[in-house]
């Protein structure tokens, strides 16, 4: 059965505290992992697809890399802006494309 | 690019009415459009899956005749939810891919049923 795990679940940092938040995943064939950011009462917002083992991408503070099992998104130098729930999810083979997420961690950065 | 809207951003009704949200791919054709639902601290749960011009498939456990979608074009598609009941309320988010098949989620609908 495909599976996600986030972890931790929660997460609290100082300012400028670098930390990895964990994403493992078994999926029979992955299409893409994705890494999207929550705010409260929002909806998620995208912000990295990785396709293959090896992949690394950067967004400002934030750098997401891939392994055949799990994926890490490191935050360099967070700032409290920066605290909000982060979503992992595995896209399948198939025709559906549908997504299958993880629980997500819930970050809080402290000034 | 890859702007998704959803309209009402917030919507109360009465118990046993029914309520349409639309959700828009503003700036891209969605090839396909999906609808979760998400309680409070929780993570997504998808409801259903739909493609243009075809009927929506849904999630196991989704009643079809309560959680209506219709995908009439490209950029628009529309849950309705039927004969709402409070435990209806939720936060609804639909998502659209395009051509990268990459999902964009609009911002959420909150829906209350009193």
């Amino acid at each position: 059965e495909d599976q996600v795990t986030q972890s931790p679940e929660a997460l609290r940092l100082q300012e400028g505290e670098s930390s990895s938040l964990n994403c493992s995943y078994t999926v029979s064939g992955l299409r893409g992992l994705f890494w999207y950011r929550q705010d409260p009462g929002k909806g998620p917002e995208f912000l990295f697809t990785l396709y293959s083992a090896g992949e690394e991408k950067e967004k400002e503070r934030l750098k997401a890399t891939l392994t055949k099992k799990e994926s890490f998104l490191h935050i360099t130098a967070p700032k409290p802006e920066d605290s909000a729930t982060y979503l992992c999810a595995v896209q399948a083979p198939g025709s559906s494309y549908k997504l299958i997420f993880g629980s997500g961690t819930r970050l809080l950065v402290r000034p | 690019g890859a702007v998704v809207s959803q309209h009402p951003s917030r919507v109360i009704c009465k118990s046993g009415t029914s309520v349409k949200i639309e959700c828009r791919s503003l700036d891209f054709q969605a090839t396909t459009m999906f609808w979760y639902r998400q309680f409070p601290k929780q993570s997504l749960m998808l409801m259903a899956t739909s493609n243009e011009g075809s009927k929506a498939t849904y999630e196991q456990g989704v009643e079809k005749d309560k959680f209506l979608i219709n995908h009439a074009s490209l950029t628009l598609s529309t849950l309705t939810v039927t004969s709402a009941h409070p435990e209806d309320s939720s936060f609804y988010i639909c998502s659209a891919t395009g051509s990268n098949y990459e999902q964009y989620f609009g911002p959420g609908t909150r829906l209350t049923v009193t």
